[in-house]
């Protein structure tokens, strides 16, 4: 059963514009979200976190936005840049950490020049 | 100077062999793990220490033995391989066991 679910496999946007990226949850009891980035043949590198206290949390071209009620949270990047082509990872957990974190299985970014 | 490393990155091998992947932080985290990749994508957690004591274990086969002989290094040692072993096992490493995990870049099991 997929707690964590990323239903878009693949997305294209131009450079310059915006990437939003979805995902959704299952679990009630999530109350920790982050995003991971990862390129080929390395591993994820972490970029942005939100908990459930909120619903809203940015980091220079990075927003994520929680909306509880629908247990959809997406990640937007402003303006995208080559450079972000990569595949992206949600993941959650229980108990506002990051242990046992549950991720989705990652929406391929290309940002085309 | 690489925060998480983990070697061999690759390793092809047959069916029935015994084979170890070590990992190794230097970041100063308390918390440690591997997460495997299988092939549908999904990054799943296997195991988690804590100053060197196992903290989760997700019903992961006993042919699995996680060794951590400091609070730096976590090794993956895994016995009489099957072909459904193939994927990608990441490392990984915290502060904690509630803060944000930083990956190694993997390394790619293949059994034949």
């Amino acid at each position: 059963d997929q707690q964590v679910k990323q239903n878009s496999p693949s997305l294209s946007v131009q450079e310059g514009r915006i990437s939003i990226l979805n995902c959704d949850y299952t679990n009630s009891m999530f109350d920790y979200f982050l995003w991971y980035k990862k390129y080929p043949a390395e591993g994820p590198t972490f970029l942005i976190s939100i908990s459930s206290i909120k619903d809203k949390n940015e980091d220079g071209r990075f927003t994520v936005f929680l909306n509880k009620s629908a247990k959809h949270l997406s990640l937007h990047i402003v303006p995208s840049q080559p450079g972000d082509s990569a595949v992206y990872f949600c993941a959650a957990s229980a108990q506002g950490g990051s242990e046992k974190l549950v991720f989705g299985k990652g929406t391929k970014l290309t940002v085309n020049p | 100077d690489t925060a998480v490393s983990q070697t061999p990155k690759y390793l092809v091998t047959q069916m029935g062999n015994d084979k170890s992947i070590k990992c190794e932080q230097n970041l100063g985290h308390d918390t440690m793990y591997w997460y495997k990749q299988d092939s549908k994508k999904f990054l799943k957690i296997m195991f988690s220490y804590n100053n060197k004591e196992l903290i989760i274990n997700e019903t992961v086969p006993n042919r699995f033995s996680p060794k951590s002989p400091d609070k730096a290094h976590l090794n993956l040692h895994i016995n009489s391989l099957e072909l459904g072993d193939s994927a990608v096992y990441f490392c990984a490493s915290s502060v904690g066991r509630g803060n944000t995990i930083y990956f190694g870049e993997g390394s790619w099991l293949t059994v034949v």
